[in-house]
């Protein structure tokens, strides 16, 4: 995909590890979300930064850290996570605040032991 | 209750089947309603987007909202196998909403 780009496309990590999860928008967005994907449960919005500010965090737990240091790049941060933490991670962008629209990358398949 | 219930499914129809797939929700506010698929190991693309209560017609796929009864659907003509995926549908109440409601998604497989 050249629109979101997510790296790495999987990831397994001990309890005690740090670890970051990238994402990468070539679309010209100004907003960029963090999601969390689990088995039949609907989307979890964690993070969002809109124009390199953060405008929610949904009561996630502080072992997940965003960073976002320009409109283009957005981290999570993550460490001392949990078995229960393992997930896809989904990271998205959307322009302007005119649409609904976003647009997803392909996700981080992340398994915590 | 949730504010979007989904059936994840899983539904297999044969090729060429129409496929009904459906959303049912709480919030009267919601008025903006999408469609996305997922195919195995990607992220969701979005579908089909509809404002309001309606239809809406794009080559094989109609989607259909009725606000009086809080219930969205997505229909599937002449169904291929290339339409195998999980479908999610999403839901806000105002354009450029930051928080979008998604279902759980109903996982579709399309049997040639």
């Amino acid at each position: 995909e050249t629109g979101v780009t997510q790296t790495p496309r999987h990831l397994v990590m001990g309890m005690t590890n740090k670890k970051s999860l990238k994402c990468e928008q070539h679309l010209g967005h100004n907003a960029m979300y963090w999601y969390k994907q689990s088995a039949k449960k609907p989307l979890e919005l964690m993070f969002v930064y809109s124009l390199e500010e953060r405008v929610e965090n949904n009561s996630v737990p502080s072992r997940f850290s965003p960073e976002c240091p320009n409109s283009s790049h957005l981290f999570l941060h993550l460490h001392t996570l949990q078995p229960e933490d393992s997930a896809l991670y989904l990271c998205a962008s959307r322009w302007g605040t005119g649409s609904n629209e976003q647009f997803f990358g392909p996700g981080t398949r992340l398994t915590v032991l | 209750q949730k504010e979007v219930e989904q059936d994840p499914g899983p539904l297999s129809v044969p090729e060429g089947a129409i496929v009904s797939l459906n959303c049912t929700y709480s919030n009267s506010a919601f008025q903006y309603f999408m469609w996305y698929r997922q195919y195995s190991r990607k992220g969701p693309e979005l579908l089909m987007y509809t404002y309001s209560s309606g239809n809406k017609e794009d080559g094989r796929f109609t989607a259909q909202v009725d606000k009086s009864s809080k219930y969205i659907s997505l229909f599937i003509r002449d169904s291929q196998p290339s339409d195998s995926a999980t479908y999610l549908c999403a839901m806000s109440a105002s354009t450029g909403a930051n928080n979008l409601f998604f279902g759980t998604g109903t996982r579709l497989t399309v049997i040639p």
